[in-house]
């Protein structure tokens, strides 16, 4: 099983200020056949299911606001929130799917400082 | 405006069963893959199982294995989860979701608890 292991655990970032989240999987979740990341990153406000956030490692998905990103490539990988939010205080998850069984990160808590 | 609606949830005693079912609508959805994602009270997110749209492929996460048996009815519109011989570990929220690889859209999920 390809593990995910995000960093840090929580963080908390001033209004307007940058956050970063990592991302690491245990094995390559890059495919040599369409040069494609097979990864996502999911927001999660309390008691409300996930939303998509990025798939294919760094495409936003459509509606999503352009101050979320991703990048990186292979085993390592990067969610930035460019600009914080009050509305963006979330859990956030990498979610790989190269392989089955399909995997999550422990998810990443993302507060006001 | 796509949709997923869980059911089924509820209270059982280790060793019970209950069968899970996932109404999809503003969508087409026999042409979709779906999957089940859990999430046990307080904690992260995790994969339990998908199946292909013609139903012919199936995969599970290995502690459900023997145990779950994810199914769908296109005519329907609906998934289901039937889930055998339960554990305490299995309490959690189950939500459905679209698709093979990302998962665009998710239900609000339903909440199974195990427990005497």
């Amino acid at each position: 099983d390809i593990v995910m292991t995000q960093s840090p655990d929580s963080l908390a970032v001033s209004l307007g200020e940058r956050a970063t989240i990592n991302c690491k999987s245990s094995q390559s979740v890059l495919s040599n056949s369409n040069n494609k990341n097979y990864l996502a990153w999911y927001q999660q406000k309390p008691r409300q299911p996930p939303k998509l956030l990025i798939y294919w490692a760094s495409t936003r998905e459509s509606g999503v606001p352009d101050r979320f990103s991703g990048s990186g490539s292979g085993t390592d990988f990067t969610l930035t929130i460019s600009g914080l939010q009050a509305e963006d205080v979330a859990v956030y998850y990498c979610h790989q799917y190269y392989s089955t069984p399909r995997t999550f990160g422990q998810g990443t808590k993302v507060e006001i400082k | 405006e796509v949709q997923l609606v869980e059911s089924g949830g509820g209270l059982v005693q280790p060793g019970g069963s209950l069968r899970l079912s996932c109404v999809g609508s503003g969508f087409t959805f026999s042409s979709y893959w779906m999957t089940w994602v859990r999430q046990a009270p307080g904690k992260g997110l995790e994969w339990v199982a998908n199946m292909d749209e013609g139903r012919s492929e199936k995969y599970y996460l290995d502690s459900v294995k023997g145990r779950f048996t994810i199914s769908r009815d296109n005519a329907k519109n609906t998934l289901y989860l039937q889930m055998n011989s339960l554990r305490a570990e299995d309490t959690a929220v189950y939500h459905c979701a679209r698709g093979w690889s990302h998962h665009d859209y998710w239900g609000q999920g339903t909440l199974v608890t195990v427990s005497s």
